[in-house]
Formats: C-alpha cells, structure tokens, sequence
C-alpha cells in the first residue's frame, strides 16, 4: 500500500504570510516511462466537496490562484500558497494516484493566525 | 456545466443495505473513469472503489472489497454503489468523483449523500 502522510496536522498562519504543507509518500509515485509524479493537492472547506488545486505535482488546475504552487518529486511533496488569504483557511488534502488503489493524506488544517 | 448529483443515502442497521447513485450530466459521461470516495464524519477522505470508463475494470479499498460493488450505466449516465453488510465504521458522507481525460485525479466531485449505520 502506498501511505500518504502530510505535515503538519495543523498550521496557523497570519495573513499574507507563506503556507507550507508537506506530503510524504511510502514509496515513489515517479512514473519514469514520463518523468510524471502522480500527486495531487485538494482543498476542502467546511460543507464542499474537496475542489483540485494541483495534479501531476506542480501543475495547477484552471482557474486556481497563482498564490497556490506545488513541487517535489518520488517521495517528498510540498503545497505552497504564497501569500495567505482569508479564503484559502480550509483542509488540505494530497493523493496519490500512482496505482490502481488511490490514497489520500490525512489532511493539514489551515487557519489563521 | 459539469454536475454530478449523488443520492440514496440514508440511516440502516449494520448488516443492511443500500445503493447509491451519481447522477451524471454536462460531460459525457461514457468517456470518463469514476471514483466514490467517502469521508467519515470529521474525519479525512478515503478512497473506495473505481471503475473504467468501458467498464472493463473495477478496483475496490480493502475496507469494502467483498461488501460494495461499484457499477455505471453509460445509457442513463448513472454511477452506482452498491453496498451490503453494512458496518457501523462505513457510516461516512459518499462522494462520486469523475476522473480526468489526463490522468486520474478528480476535478469534479459531487456534494455527497451521508449514510448512517446505526442501530
């Protein structure tokens, strides 16, 4: 099984100030037949459904803020948000889809500070 | 527009059962691999079961393999779960989630049905 595991379970940052959410898979999720990481960052508020903000590690969905940037490769993973808004206070979730049995981390709760 | 509009929660007794469906519109539904994931009241997300586009696979989370059969039927685009032998542990909110033409990550999800294992 691969186990996702984020960093910190909890963050508390003042507005304006850079987030930083970490995700650790067991094992590599580099495919290397194309040099793709197959992760993806999520955002969840309170009553919605998780909404995609990154996939393949770094690539950020359509219509996401450009505050919002992933990086990392193999094992070690990173959700920046450049600059904290108000809006972006919510649960941060990231996947692996790597194999057939997806699995996501436990989640980083972002609030303010 | 892209929706996706769950239903058929409810509350059952453990040993019970139900089946969910995702009602799917905006996109055509036939192209798309789909995925349920659920999330435990407070709790994170956890992924269930998939199925191919075609059909011709279908995966299942150790948690409900043997319990929950994952189906589609492209003609009503309809995504369905049907799950048996319901535990008190499988009480959770029930998101269908489309996967993309890229890769199989989720861009668009449905609001969730909650169903309630209780005695």
């Amino acid at each position: 099984d691969f186990v996702m595991t984020q960093s910190p379970d909890s963050l508390a940052v003042s507005l304006g100030e850079r987030a930083t959410i970490n995700c650790k898979s067991s094992q590599s999720i580099l495919y290397s037949s194309n040099n793709k990481n197959y992760l993806a960052w999520y955002q969840q508020k309170p009553g919605q459904p998780p909404k995609l903000l990154i996939y393949w590690a770094s690539t950020r969905e359509s219509g996401v803020p450009d505050r919002f940037s992933g990086s990392g490769s193999v094992t070690d993973f990173t959700l920046t948000i450049s600059s904290l808004q108000a809006e972006d206070v919510a649960v941060y979730y990231c996947q692996q889809y790597f194999t057939t049995h997806y699995s996501f981390g436990q989640g980083t709760k972002l609030e303010i500070k | 527009e892209v929706q996706l509009v769950e239903s058929g929660g409810g509350l059952v007794q453990p040993g019970g059962s139900l089946r969910l469906s995702c009602a799917a519109s905006g996109f055509t539904f036939s192209s798309y691999s789909m995925n349920w994931v659920r999330q435990t009241p407070g709790e994170g997300l956890e992924w269930i079961s998939y199925i191919r586009s075609t059909s011709s696979a279908t995966y299942y989370a150790d948690s409900v393999k043997g319990r929950f059969t994952i189906s589609r039927d492209d003609a009503k685009n309809l995504l369905y779960l049907q799950m048996n032998s319901l535990r008190v542990e499988d009480t959770a909110v029930y998101y269908c989630a489309t996967e993309s033409e890229g890769g199989s990550y989720s861009p668009y999800w449905g609001q969730g049905t909650l169903v309630t294992v209780s005695s």
